[in-house]
């Protein structure tokens, strides 16, 4: 089981970009990288999935450098509704399953 | 037309009942979940099943039971509650049995179980 860190929690504007990093130094070769996103009082929501190189989508993008050891989530142009916990997930299988600590994302106006 | 819907949204009972939590999803998902999320916001695996069938069972006392009538229900009952019992129990599920490589999970909105 890959572990995952993140930050506890980040600060943005609206309009700005924001970049959440998740490290996860022993990804093993079969595993993909899930972002979640969860408002208050609602269950966590898939917004990307990846395994090498980039993926968009229209909510986000995601990062992932040939090392695979780390990922960066990306918002684009931030507003107040961004606000929220968001997850990284690695691993494969059963692992996919395992959520972490997550970062709390407070967008202000 | 929720994909993911659970009953009910809010719990409030006494020590020592007994009370069940109701899931159904409309996505033709082979696996559904329960986690439990704890007042420091982890979100922890509690039970998974495929088509009816329980290919997860995490480390829950066993007064937290499971049933799934079919496939589209799963279906939370837990006896003799207790203080340390108060979270926010999710559903979710997914298209694909596990073990898989890329699970991505639907959840439900959350059952706020407060328990005096």
């Amino acid at each position: 089981l890959a572990k995952t860190t993140q930050p506890i929690s980040m600060d943005s504007y609206e309009g700005q970009e924001v970049n959440i990093t998740c490290s996860h130094n022993n990804i093993a070769t079969n595993d993909y990288i899930t972002w979640y996103q969860q408002f208050p009082s609602q269950g966590p929501r898939f917004i990307i999935q990846g395994y090498k190189t980039k993926v968009t989508n229209e909510v986000a993008s995601l990062f992932i450098p040939a090392d695979r050891k780390s990922s960066t989530l990306s918002l684009p142009r931030v507003s107040l509704s961004d606000t929220a916990v968001y997850y990284c997930l690695v691993g494969g299988g059963y692992s996919t399953l395992t959520f972490g600590k997550g970062t709390m994302l407070l967008v202000s106006p | 037309d929720t994909a993911v819907s659970q009953t009910p949204k809010y719990l409030v009972t006494q020590m020592g009942n007994d009370k069940s939590i109701k899931c159904e999803q409309n996505l033709g998902h082979d696996t559904m979940y329960w986690y439990k999320q704890d007042s420091k916001k982890f979100l922890k695996i509690m039970f998974s099943y495929n088509n009816k069938e329980l290919i997860i069972n995490e480390t829950v006392p066993n007064r937290f039971s499971p049933k799934s009538p079919d496939k589209a229900h799963l279906n939370l009952h837990i006896n003799s509650l207790e203080l340390g019992d108060s979270a926010v129990y999710f559903c979710a599920s997914s298209q694909n049995r596990g073990p898989s490589t890329n699970e991505k999970l639907f959840f439900g909105s959350g059952t706020q179980l407060s328990v005096l």
